[in-house]
This record gives C-alpha cells, sequence and structure tokens, in this order.
C-alpha cells in the first residue's frame, strides 16, 4: 500500500491563481481530511468526509473548497489563493470516523508559498 | 479555553534523562485520546493511544487522567532521535473530527 499521498509536494502561486492538492489513499479508508498547518498554530481542519459524497467543514475552511467523488481521493481546491494561504497542507485518513479508536494516517504534506 | 492545551516548549533535556508533557483536555466527555509524533517539515505519525489504565512501550509511558481531565507522555532515557514535537490529540463524542493539540517542542541534546 501507498498509503496517504498528495501531489503536488511544493507549490508557488501568484495572487488570485487557482489550484487543485490531490491527496489519495489506498487503504480504502472511509474519513479523509485536510489540514493547514502553521508555525504556532499547530494544525487546523480545513474540511472533511465521512464517506465518498459527503463532505463537511472544519475550523478554517473559507477559500477553500472540497469534494468527494470517490473513496480513494479528496481533492483541495484553492478559488483563489491568497497570501494568507501560504502554509502546509497535510491530507489525512482513518479506516472509520465512527470508531473513536482509528490511527489518522498522514500524507507527507504539499508546501505552498502564495506571492 | 481551547479544547485542547499543551506546553509548546521547547524542552531541552540531555540525552539519557526522563522527561514529561502533560495535556490538558476541555471537554469531560471526550472518548478517545493519542499521542502523534511530528519530526520537523515531516507529516504527524501515531506515537501510542492513552488508555485509561495508562499504557507503556518501551521508553514511553501514557497516562490519562479523567478527573483532572489531563493525558500525560513520560519519556524515559531520552535518544537523541526523540527530538520531534509531540501532538496531543483528543476525540469527542459523536461523529466528529479529531481535535490536536499544538504540540510540545523536545530537543534531546548530546
Amino acid at each position: 500500500n501507498a498509503g496517504v499521498t498528495q501531489t503536488p509536494k511544493f507549490q508557488v502561486l501568484k495572487t488570485g491563481q487557482s489550484m487543485t492538492l490531490q491527496c489519495a489513499q489506498d487503504m480504502n479508508h472511509e474519513y479523509m481530511s485536510w489540514y493547514r498547518q502553521d508555525p504556532g498554530m499547530g494544525l487546523r481542519l480545513i474540511h472533511y468526509s465521512v464517506g465518498a459524497g459527503i463532505t463537511d467543514q472544519g475550523e478554517v475552511p473559507n477559500g477553500y473548497n472540497v469534494s468527494r467523488s470517490t473513496t480513494e481521493d479528496f481533492p483541495l481546491r484553492l478559488l483563489s489563493a491568497a497570501p494568507s494561504q501560504t502554509s502546509v497542507y497535510f491530507c489525512a485518513s482513518s479506516y472509520s470516523s465512527r470508531s473513536t479508536r482509528d490511527t489518522q494516517y498522514f500524507g507527507p504534506g504539499t508546501r505552498l508559498t502564495v506571492l | 479555553r481551547k479544547e485542547v492545551e499543551q506546553d509548546p516548549g521547547p524542552f531541552n533535556v540531555p540525552e539519557g534523562a526522563t522527561v514529561a508533557f502533560n495535556c490538558t483536555y476541555s471537554n469531560s466527555a471526550s472518548q478517545s485520546f493519542f499521542w502523534y509524533r511530528q519530526d520537523c517539515r515531516k507529516e504527524p505519525k501515531l506515537l501510542m493511544s492513552v488508555y485509561s489504565s495508562g499504557n507503556e512501550d518501551g521508553r514511553f509511558t501514557a497516562q490519562l487522567n479523567r478527573a483532572s481531565q489531563y493525558i500525560s507522555l513520560l519519556i524515559r532515557d531520552s535518544k537523541l532521535s526523540d527530538s520531534a514535537t509531540y501532538l496531543c490529540v483528543v476525540n469527542l463524542p459523536g461523529n466528529t473530527p479529531l481535535v490536536f493539540g499544538k504540540g510540545t517542542r523536545l530537543s534531546v541534546i548530546a
């Protein structure tokens, strides 16, 4: 199993550009989520999904869209990039959102800089 | 009050030392608890779950105190390779995402 994969690893955007961060998992996990991590702020949840076709907002959803058309993929779209979205983005998955003891597996992260 | 609070550190300790981190949580109905480890510029990875009876994995011991609403992580005989940020993670009731603390940074010095 490849686990959780993210592409790209690094990205530089100009203000106003849009792009999609890709996330895929091959573990047949129900639950997937996106976090951003900034210095001193810890991990902050952007959006999450408890299964295909179901998404919900996390703590900081503004400026981001997600969709979950398949179990495997959970792309994160930046609609109009802003410098405040410069961050490291992690995708994570776990077998089930209903199990309180499921391990979350994280992807390697995407480092995004918005100029 | 934040849902999960940790001392950010850094904790700078010599090799071989014993170091302990605490983490407090605000929701008394929280159901499960974890410690994750994050190396510099890497993704977080599960270190260990925290059970009510306490649990040990080699040099690492995790404890839960429900009455005082805190969990702890004890690292004995610290190694240079233990240098990392340790994240306290809490699972709230219901179908809700995990809540991550901001992490405690540990530097083990030779």
